[in-house]
């Protein structure tokens, strides 16, 4: 079935560092792909998506572009802060078993230091 | 006012009790989901509802039964809990047909079972 992979963390950055955390993806179609993130203690709330190749999704200074050539779909930010650290998940939409649902990878832990 | 609730937000009991958890989502959203999220952050699907019926079933034991009374509602019950079903379970909801927008998620539900 479809599958996501991310980078293992956690990913320890001081602040105003630029970050990176890789999501590869497989699936068969043409997935939807998102990335969430969790706060401590809250559940998961969409960051950003993007729905087709060469889309590119941003939100609150964060950006990944969907690569349908190298199936991925990479996170990056230009300069964090300490209220980024979370755990951020990956996820595409499977669609492959006719039933709906999204499939996520297994979370990377973001700490940033001041 | 949250589109997606769930309650309770903690949940401590004893091995062998039997007990429910309660998802509503004000949305109008077609399709709800219940995902166990484990001790390493990893998010696994367990059951899908679209409009009250029972879509998606992952290999979830038995002693898990999912309800939905109408389609803004899906709960979930478990009978004789055990060690390892200690997890937090997170309730979401989703247009029907229309994945490319996500899931919005409730704020999870910590089950501790002792």
């Amino acid at each position: 079935g479809d599958s996501v992979t991310q980078m293992e963390g956690p990913v320890t950055l001081s602040e105003e560092a630029f970050l990176t955390i890789n999501c590869t993806y497989t699936a068969t179609g043409y997935p939807s792909l998102f990335w969430y993130v969790q706060y401590p203690g809250e559940g998961l709330q969409l960051l950003l998506k993007a729905t087709k190749a060469d889309d590119k999704g941003s939100n609150k200074g964060f950006e990944a572009t969907y690569r349908k050539e190298t199936t991925s779909f990479h996170l990056e930010k230009g300069s964090v802060q300490v209220s980024d650290s979370a755990v951020y998940f990956c996820a595409l939409s499977d669609q492959g078993t006719g039933f709906q649902k999204l499939v996520f990878g297994t979370g990377t832990r973001l700490l940033v230091s001041p | 006012d949250t589109a997606v609730s769930q309650t309770p937000k903690y949940l401590v009991t004893q091995m062998g009790n039997d007990k429910s958890i309660k998802c509503e989502q004000n949305l109008g959203h077609d399709t709800m989901y219940w995902y166990k999220q484990d001790s390493k952050k990893f998010l696994k699907i367990m059951f899908s509802y679209n409009n009250k019926e029972l879509i998606i079933n992952e290999t979830v034991p038995n002693r898990f039964s999912p309800k939905s009374p109408d389609k803004a509602h899906l709960n979930l019950h478990i009978n004789s809990l055990e060690l390892g079903d200690s997890a937090v379970y997170f309730c979401a909801s989703s247009p029907l047909g229309q994945l490319a927008y996500g899931y919005t998620f409730g704020s999870g539900t910590r089950l501790t079972v002792v």
